[in-house]
């Protein structure tokens, strides 16, 4: 079975950082795509991020271009995302979701449970 | 970046009765369209993909249809565990891959 599970969520100050991770188990890591999609309280999903199998292609949205890095560790089955400079509209939960073997242009059909940031001073 | 437009944002709907959601593209995303559900406290589960086929252990109420930039869910007959918060995403255009911003069905 595929499973995603992330960490690293919790309370930070307004201009501080935090990394998550995902850990990933059941399926070929390095063959995939992996993803960020958060969510705000009470809203709907924003695409965050998005790296390539061998993580040499990257994807940022404005929002978070500058502020994220993302990558991945394919010997650790894990993907990090570094987060810096974060902002109160940053507060979401943040999922880990898993992409296609052969590209970008596929559905999501894996998700993790959701790790909450909270940006508040 | 392809903008999705769902309506409408809340749905009131009986338990048994149809309920339909619609969700525009603004441009053609061909087929290449899903539907998620979810619910509080839960990550989004994938329903439909590729606009009209069902994901593993969908059950047969949920059927997706259209194409082009006019896509439709329909829940023929909804049960308890059907009330929950819809949204349509593209994946013909990268980046980024792009959701609506949800139609809730709630109880009537």
């Amino acid at each position: 079975d595929v499973h995603l599970v992330e960490s690293g969520g919790g309370l930070v100050q307004p201009g501080g950082s935090l990394r998550l991770s995902c850990s990933a188990s059941g399926f070929i890591f390095n063959n995939y795509v992996m993803q960020w999609v958060r969510q705000p309280p009470g809203k709907g999903l924003e695409y965050v991020s998005a790296i390539s199998g061998n993580g040499g292609t990257k994807y940022y949205p404005d929002s978070v271009k500058g502020r994220f890095t993302l990558s991945r560790d394919n010997s650790k089955n894990t993907m990090y995302l570094e987060m810096s400079g974060l902002r109160t509209e940053d507060t979401a939960v943040y999922y880990c979701v898993r992409g296609g073997s052969s590209g970008w242009y596929v559905p999501f059909d894996y998700w993790g449970q959701g790790a909450l940031v909270t940006v508040s001073s | 970046e392809i903008v999705m437009t769902q309506s409408p944002a809340t749905l009131s709907v009986s338990p048994g009765e149809r309920a339909t959601l619609s969700c525009r593209a603004g441009q053609s995303v061909g087929s290449s369209l899903a539907w998620y559900q979810q619910k509080p406290g839960q990550p989004p589960r994938l329903l439909i993909y590729g606009a009209s086929t069902r994901a593993t252990g969908i059950p047969a109420r949920f059927s997706g249809s259209g194409s082009g930039t006019e896509f439709t869910l329909t829940i023929s007959s909804l049960q308890s565990e059907d009330f929950a918060v819809y949204y349509c995403q593209q994946y013909n255009s990268w980046p980024p891959l792009t959701f609506g911003g949800g139609t809730k069905v709630e109880i009537k």
